[in-house]
Formats: structure tokens, C-alpha cells, sequence
């Protein structure tokens, strides 16, 4: 079946302006997770989303960073007055539900800001 | 803060070699130590979940073992081929409470097999 997907793939920015970044899940899992890898950094956990539950938004660096989950499925990232630092490598993965032990990912999408 | 730390951050090794990496978490609120593999221009993949104390995963020349008393994994790669090379990430999982199902990853180990 299809896997996790995201777009863009890659994106190039000037600083200060706004980017979405988007991801479609795996069918029926109700579980979606964004991370990012910044140069010479670990996978950073930004925000999680189960179900219909309030997502956890512990993991996003500043207020510039928000995402929303329509309908249970598609999810959409944003960062809002893009800075150099925001520049990294953006993931999505999905689950059946939160605790399911394997996290599928996407491909990414590569954020380069100017 | 939960800190996983992996080591070495990079190997290059030739075709045929056997190798292996360490990836140590917090003993502690253990849940689950994960390893995944992310090839350049693909999406990481999952290796293996594991949960119990003295876990032994293996799938084909790859293996793992687990050990949460002292918080360290070991991932092994027998006679390394080229396919192999990626960056092979450890994911810790806490138990309960807020943090449930969030996974903190380690910087990665990169590995390079030179043909």
C-alpha cells in the first residue's frame, strides 16, 4: 500500500517569508508525528497528533510553528517568518494509533532558507 | 531531558567487514529502543523495536541486543556490502505519562562501505 508522503520535497526560501509543508499519512493511522534534522543534529521531535485528542505541541521551537490535522488525515506544517536556523530536513511519520511501536516516515522535505 | 547518545558519529569500513555501533539512552521511564536506517534520498526505514531487557533482534545480517539496566543497544552488521551504507539512527521511548509515543533520537551513526 502506499507509504507516507510529503511535499515538497525541496523548498528554498528567502528569510522572513512564510512556507507549509505538507503530509498524507499512512491510511488509517491515526497517529502523525512531525520531526526535524538540522546540519550535524538528531531527529528533533516538533508535534504529534492522535485522533481527535489535542495534539502535543511540546516540541515546537518558537510560535513562528504551528500544524494542523484535517480531518484525521492530512497534516500541514508551518513556519511563519522564515529564519536561517529553520533550515533542515522536515519528517512526517504516522502510526495506528500513539505507543504503536513502529513509526513509518516519510521522504522528507528539505528546507533550505536564504 | 532525555539524551541518547550514538557512537561513532561515522565509519568507513570495506565490503566484507563486520561492524557495530552503540547507541546509550537513560535507564530509566524505558519503554522501547528503536533502530531505523535513513539512506540518503529516502525515507528512514524501521530495523527493529525493542522493549524487553536482553532483547535479540536479527534480520538477515543485521542484529541487535538490548540491555536497560546499564541504557545501551548494539546494532551489528556481518560482512558489510555497499547496500548497507546509511545513516543508522537509536529512537528511546519513555512509558506513560505526556511523553507517551514520542520517540528522542540519537545523532546517527554513518556508515560507509567501500566496495
Amino acid at each position: 500500500g502506499a507509504g507516507v508522503s510529503q511535499s515538497p520535497s525541496n523548498k528554498v526560501t528567502e528569510k522572513g517569508k512564510d512556507v507549509e509543508l505538507r503530509c498524507d499519512p499512512i491510511s488509517g493511522h491515526t497517529a502523525l508525528y512531525w520531526y526535524r534534522q538540522s546540519l550535524g543534529q538528531g531527529l528533533e521531535f516538533l508535534i504529534y497528533f492522535q485522533g481527535n485528542s489535542a495534539p502535543d505541541k511540546s516540541g515546537l521551537p518558537s510560535d513562528r510553528f504551528s500544524a494542523e490535522r484535517t480531518g484525521g488525515s492530512v497534516s500541514t506544517l508551518t513556519i511563519q517568518r522564515t529564519q536561517q536556523e529553520d533550515s533542515a530536513v522536515y519528517l512526517c511519520a504516522s502510526t495506528p494509533r500513539v505507543g504503536e511501536e513502529t513509526q513509518y516516515f516519510g521522504p522528507g522535505t528539505r528546507l533550505l532558507v536564504l | 531531558i532525555l539524551n541518547v547518545e550514538q557512537s561513532p558519529q561515522s565509519l568507513h569500513v570495506q565490503e566484507g567487514d563486520s561492524t557495530n555501533f552503540t547507541c546509550s539512552f537513560p535507564s530509566s521511564n524505558f519503554y522501547a529502543l528503536h533502530w531505523y536506517r535513513w539512506e540518503t534520498a529516502k525515507s528512514p526505514e524501521a530495523l527493529f523495536v525493542m522493549t524487553l531487557n536482553g532483547d535479540e533482534k536479527k534480520k538477515g545480517r543485521i542484529s541487535a541486543t538490548l540491555n536497560t539496566k546499564e541504557g545501551y543497544s548494539y546494532l551489528y552488521i556481518k560482512g558489510s556490502q555497499p547496500e548497507d551504507s546509511a545513516t543508522y539512527l537509536c529512537a528511546f521511548g519513555v512509558g506513560g505519562g505526556t511523553s507517551y509515543g514520542k520517540l528522542t533520537f540519537g545523532q546517527g551513526t554513518i556508515l560507509t562501505v567501500h566496495p
